[in-house]
């Protein structure tokens, strides 16, 4: 069973910070996905990663696909209130039945 | 372009009774998964429906259902309801004919009392 461990499970930081949100598996993954969610909301697609080693920004979020498509990295540089949310990731995996394979994610909370 | 669109947003329901939830995909999807979450949990998956066949089922018991109609519209169906059904139900589209990159509604909250 392929599973994706995210780490940490909580974090809660002041505004401005920069922080790192880790994304990890012994599986490889055809590809990545970063989703953002807001309680009572669903989760909103942020980025899909690819290629291993690849890395791609967004504004502050700098996010990292491992050499190898077993993991992924996502940094937040000065984070900001609007930033809160839960953080998830999700891996696809083309053998597996085409299902995507979710983290529990981790809670961000960014303190004024 | 609209996005996914659920209803109800939320549902109060008793113990027992059934309860249905709609799924509106975005225009010219034609992948619906859906995933119940909750808070120790995370997204769990429910089922997958693409061209109104059931691609991919998760390992809920039969009380969960499903159906997509010829428009891509889905709807869940969820039987003789248990306390721990309750939960926030998320409904995904995705455009290719692999579940890629996933589309949320806002999600239906089913309280069960």
């Amino acid at each position: 069973t392929q599973l994706l461990e995210q780490s940490p499970q909580f974090l809660s930081i002041q505004e401005g910070e920069n922080l790192t949100v880790y994304c990890n598996s012994s599986s490889v993954f055809s590809s990545l996905q970063w989703y953002r969610q807001e309680p009572g909301e669903g989760p909103v697609l942020l980025v899909t990663v690819v290629t291993g080693g690849e890395v791609k920004k967004l504004k502050r979020l700098t996010f990292q696909f491992g050499d190898a498509r077993k993991d992924s990295s996502l940094h937040i540089t000065a984070a900001q209130p609007g930033d809160t949310g839960l953080y998830l990731c999700a891996g696809y995996n083309a053998g597996n039945n085409r299902k995507l394979i979710w983290g529990l994610g981790t809670s961000l909370a960014v303190n004024p | 372009k609209a996005g996914v669109t659920q209803t109800p947003r939320y549902l109060i329901k008793t113990r027992g009774q059934q309860v249905t939830l709609s799924c509106s995909p975005i225009s010219g999807h034609r992948s619906v998964s859906w995933y119940q979450q909750t808070p120790g949990q995370g997204l769990q998956f429910l089922f997958e429906y693409f061209s109104e066949t059931q691609r991919n089922k998760g390992n809920f018991p039969g009380r969960f259902s499903g159906r997509q109609f010829s428009n891509s519209r889905s709807e869940m169906n969820v039987s003789t309801l248990e306390l721990g059904d309750s939960a926030l139900y998320l409904c995904a589209s995705s455009s290719a004919s692999s579940a890629t990159e996933a589309f949320f509604g806002q999600g239906t909250r089913l309280t069960v009392v």
